[in-house]
């Protein structure tokens, strides 16, 4: 069966600190991969998706990049922390040939800036 | 995608039937209707889809109209563990990658 790790679940930082975020996804090949943020109070929104190794698309313009250096590895990053990147990070894969299933998603990392 | 419309929220006496109710008037003919739910602090969790006929799995059903423009998703004995914000979201397949949350309702199931 297919897994998703997402790791830490909870983390504290400074701002103007860096970020690291790793999702990584078992039990399957070829997923598409994305990145959503929840602020608090608010919606989820779509950050970063990805159809393949090396291949990111951005949704929102914003302190943060993405990027998929192996197929089940997807990892969200910032040279800079702000305050406003506080939120609930949640990353998320579905089939690449799409279908009809839906998306599976992470627990979430929720990150507070400082 | 089309838009969707969903009540603020909703309360449902645990044990009974909980009918979650969601408006897409301009929803488009190979749009699909899904269902998500976020328990808090929690990722979302995908329940059921479908395009035209009525779904059943292991968490709920899903009666889609036939004109297609509304849904209810039934939970048929709501539990206080399916207290959560419920989504319904219309996406073509194949379509755009987002997949694109509202504001959801909130249900609370009481004891």
């Amino acid at each position: 069966s297919q897994t998703i790790h997402q790791w830490p679940a909870t983390l504290v930082q400074p701002v103007g600190s860096p970020l690291s975020l790793e999702c990584t996804v078992e039990g399957t090949s070829n997923p598409n991969l994305y990145w959503y943020r929840q602020a608090a109070g608010r919606g989820l929104q779509l950050l970063f998706y990805s159809v393949g190794i090396g291949q990111i698309s951005s949704e929102v313009p914003q302190n943060l990049s993405a990027s998929r250096p192996q197929d089940r590895q997807f990892i969200l990053s910032s040279k800079k922390l702000l305050l406003s990147d506080s939120g609930f990070y949640l990353c998320a894969w579905r089939h690449r040939t799409g279908g009809n299933g839906g998306y599976t998603f992470g627990s979430g990392t929720r990150l507070t800036v400082v | 995608d089309a838009k969707t419309t969903q009540p603020p929220s909703m309360d449902c006496a645990e044990g009974r039937a909980a009918n979650l109710p969601c408006n897409h008037s301009t929803i488009s003919g190979n749009e699909y209707v899904y269902w998500y739910r976020q328990i808090h602090s929690q990722g979302p969790q995908y329940i059921i889809h479908g395009l035209k006929n009525n779904e059943t799995n292991e968490m709920a059903s899903l009666i889609i109209t036939e004109d297609r423009k509304s849904s209810t998703l039934i939970l048929p004995h709501a539990t206080l563990r399916d207290t959560a914000v419920y989504y319904c979201i219309v996406k073509a397949q194949g379509g755009s990658e987002k997949l694109v949350f509202g504001k959801g309702m909130k249900l609370t199931v009481n004891p």
